[in-house]
């Protein structure tokens, strides 16, 4: 299995503008989760899913982002529209009940 | 909120070493995990401890979790360089949720 995979690695995108991370978790995981890092906040969980269906998204900060989940492969987050104090690292993580999180590399968004 | 915090915030030691360190808690949990994360990556799972469990080993690692005290530590023992990265404790909210709160981490630099 090649891990959890996250695109794209790298994201400079213009305040206003919208952007899409996405995210591929682990084949038979059933938990997909989103968290932010910044270094004032640290690691900051802001939305997961269980079975593709949206758990907990209290973590979202605003209505500005939102996140969907399709099918069990696949999942995005976007941001529209999108602002500088949203600039962070993205992770995406995956798991299975009882056992450790496996996360992707992340995407650097970067809004200027 | 649930976020661990751990303890020291930042750790150098000399290799061969060895590192200790500190992560508290506020409420019951089913689990707590370590993890690790180097510069610009994504965080790896190193170890699981279930709340019924006092100490665990893994290799050069070996944690222990005292729910009393709500606080464990996670020992490196024989630290080598390649062991410096920032070191995060994860807990869940405990009654099955499956969603992890991370603390601030520690930043471990082991001097060659």
């Amino acid at each position: 299995d090649a891990g959890v995979i996250q695109s794209p690695r790298h994201e400079v995108t213009e305040m206003g503008q919208e952007v899409t991370l996405r995210c591929k978790p682990i084949s038979g995981h059933d938990y997909l989760f989103w968290y932010r890092q910044t270094m004032m906040r640290g690691l900051e969980l802001l939305i997961y899913f269980n079975n593709n269906v949206p758990i907990d998204d209290s973590g979202m900060p605003e209505d500005r982002f939102s996140a969907k989940m399709p099918n069990a492969s696949f999942s995005t987050l976007k941001i529209q529209p999108s602002e500088p104090r949203d600039s962070a690292v993205y992770f995406c993580a995956s798991s299975s009940t009882g056992v450790g999180y496996t996360f992707g590399s992340g995407t650097r968004l970067t809004v200027v | 909120s649930q976020q661990g915090e751990e303890d020291p915030q930042a750790l150098s030691i000399q290799e061969g070493e060895n590192a200790t360190m500190n992560c508290s808690y506020k409420t019951s949990i089913n689990n707590l995990q370590w993890y690790r994360q180097n510069s610009g990556r994504g965080l790896v799972h190193l170890i699981l401890i279930r709340s019924n469990e006092r100490e665990k080993h893994s290799g050069r690692l070996r944690v222990t979790l005292d729910t009393s005290k709500k606080s464990s530590s996670l020992l490196i023992t024989a630290s080598r360089a390649a062991d410096t990265a920032s070191y995060f404790c994860a807990t869940d909210e405990g009654a099955g949720a499956n969603n992890l709160f991370f603390g601030t981490g520690t930043r471990l630099t082991v001097i060659p």
